[in-house]
């Protein structure tokens, strides 16, 4: 079975402090881990994925396969980074997603 | 336009009746999935599908019925709506292969009375 696990629904931080939003997941093959971002009113996006190694606006994520986790990082959080945040995995066909952490970034 | 499009964007309907989602892409993406989010569950796969004809139940399919015909569509039937069923739903889709991103429609906010 594929189960994405994100335990905090909220979290809310000051501008200039660093976030890390955790995310775990339960696979039996090779993941693919993505994390995608809901703006208000927009539609959710890719922010970024595990197999691109990539920093997207500032956030990294890296796959530990011994913790099974994809936790995303940013040293430094921006107003404009508030929004709703999925992780997901990408296993046999199937794409889930957490259960989402609303990220608040207050001035 | 290209892209993916849901419609309708608002829909009321009551309780029993029939209702079906559409969701429309232009890009020929194999995969095509349903979510519905809800507060507290985040993103849950009602149905996916690899291919046309090729359909197969996610986490929670029970209330729903899908069909793909056409490599494009791929509507969303609740064949009798409950008020449980009240929610935001997500299209999307993707191509095949590791790493590909999804893309999602921009929802239809669906409300059961």
């Amino acid at each position: 079975a594929q189960r994405v696990t994100q335990p905090e629904k909220l979290l809310s931080v000051f501008k200039g402090a660093p976030v890390e939003l955790k995310c775990n997941y339960s696979y039996s093959g090779s993941p693919e881990l993505f994390w995608y971002v809901q703006y208000s009113r927009q539609r959710l996006q890719l922010l970024l994925r595990h197999i691109s190694r990539e920093s997207i606006k500032g956030f990294t994520a890296d796959l530990n396969k011994g913790e099974t986790s994809f936790h995303l990082k940013k040293p430094f959080a921006q107003e404009e980074d508030s929004a709703m945040y999925y992780c997901a995995l990408r296993g046999f066909q199937k794409l889930v997603f957490g259960t989402g952490t609303r990220l608040l970034v207050s001035p | 336009d290209a892209g993916i499009t849901q419609s309708p964007r608002y829909k009321i309907t009551e309780t029993g009746r029939q209702v079906t989602l559409m969701c429309h892409q232009t890009w020929s993406h194999s995969y095509m999935f349903w979510y519905r989010q809800d507060l507290g569950h985040g993103l849950r796969l009602i149905y996916y599908s690899a291919a046309a004809d090729i359909t197969d139940k996610g986490e929670v399919p029970d209330g729903y019925v899908v069909s793909r015909s056409k490599t494009e569509n791929f509507p969303l039937t609740l064949e009798s709506a409950t008020r449980s069923q009240t929610s935001v739903y997500f299209c999307a889709s993707s191509v095949e292969g590791g790493g590909t991103e999804a893309f999602f429609g921009q929802g239809t906010r669906l409300t059961v009375v």
